[in-house]
């Protein structure tokens, strides 16, 4: 079964430090672009940052750049979302999805179809 | 970045009618949109890419149109699962953005 698994929520003080992990399963992980989604409680989807199949390229929301570091494993299957200095307005599930890129007439188009369960992740003291 | 702007922000509507939500863009994206369904307390589901392309075993009640900085995505003969909150998404440039949602509620 294709399937992401995220992991490594908690509660953590403002200033403090997570790491996030989301294990894949069912597929070829190191063939895709993987994507953190965050969503805080009762709003909506906020795009975080992605990677490339071998972590050589990089992209993050201006909110989280210099605090949260995306990487990748590709022999452990897993995609990590490194948090420091997390702040109140970090509190969020975050979602790990799978980027199956499709080519369009103007080059590569986002396709993310599929996601996990989300873990929670709470900022406060 | 690029800014998302959907309406309505909510609609009620009842099984079996057809639904329609836009999406405007705050610039030119040529086609690079994608629209997602989340249901209450689950995940996001892909229902379409590249502005009309729809993802595979998505039903066909589900279409999507439009370039440039106009989408809209058409939800025909609405059923059940389909009362749910909306995302556009741009993958044109970086970061991604999506539009605030659109919830759909039953009447």
């Amino acid at each position: 079964e294709v399937q992401l698994v995220e992991s490594g929520g908690g509660l953590v003080q403002p200033g403090g430090s997570l790491r996030l992990s989301c294990e894949a399963s069912g597929f070829t992980f190191s063939m895709f672009w993987m994507t953190w989604v965050r969503q805080a409680p009762g709003k909506g989807l906020e795009w975080v940052a992605n990677i490339n199949q071998d972590g050589s390229a990089k992209n993050y929301v201006d909110s989280v750049k210099g605090r949260i570091t995306i990487s990748r494993d590709n022999a452990r299957n897993s995609l990590y979302l490194q948090m420091n200095n997390l702040r109140d307005d970090d509190t969020a599930r975050y979602y790990c999805a799978r980027d199956d890129s499709r080519r369009g007439g103007s080059g590569w188009l986002d396709a993310f179809d599929i996601w996990g369960r989300g873990t929670v992740v709470t900022v406060s003291s | 970045a690029i800014q998302m702007t959907q309406s309505p922000s909510s609609l009620s509507a009842s099984v079996g009618d057809t639904v329609t939500i836009t999406c405007r863009a705050s610039q030119v994206i040529r086609n690079d949109l994608g629209w997602y369904r989340q249901r209450p307390g689950k995940a996001p589901e892909l229902l379409i890419y590249g502005a009309f392309s729809l993802q595979s075993e998505v039903p066909s009640r589900f279409s999507g149109s439009g370039s440039g900085t106009d989408f809209t995505l058409t939800i025909s003969s609405l059923q059940p699962e389909d009362f749910a909150t909306y995302y556009c998404l741009q993958d044109y440039n970086y970061p991604r953005t999506f539009g605030q949602g659109t919830k759909v509620e039953i009447k």
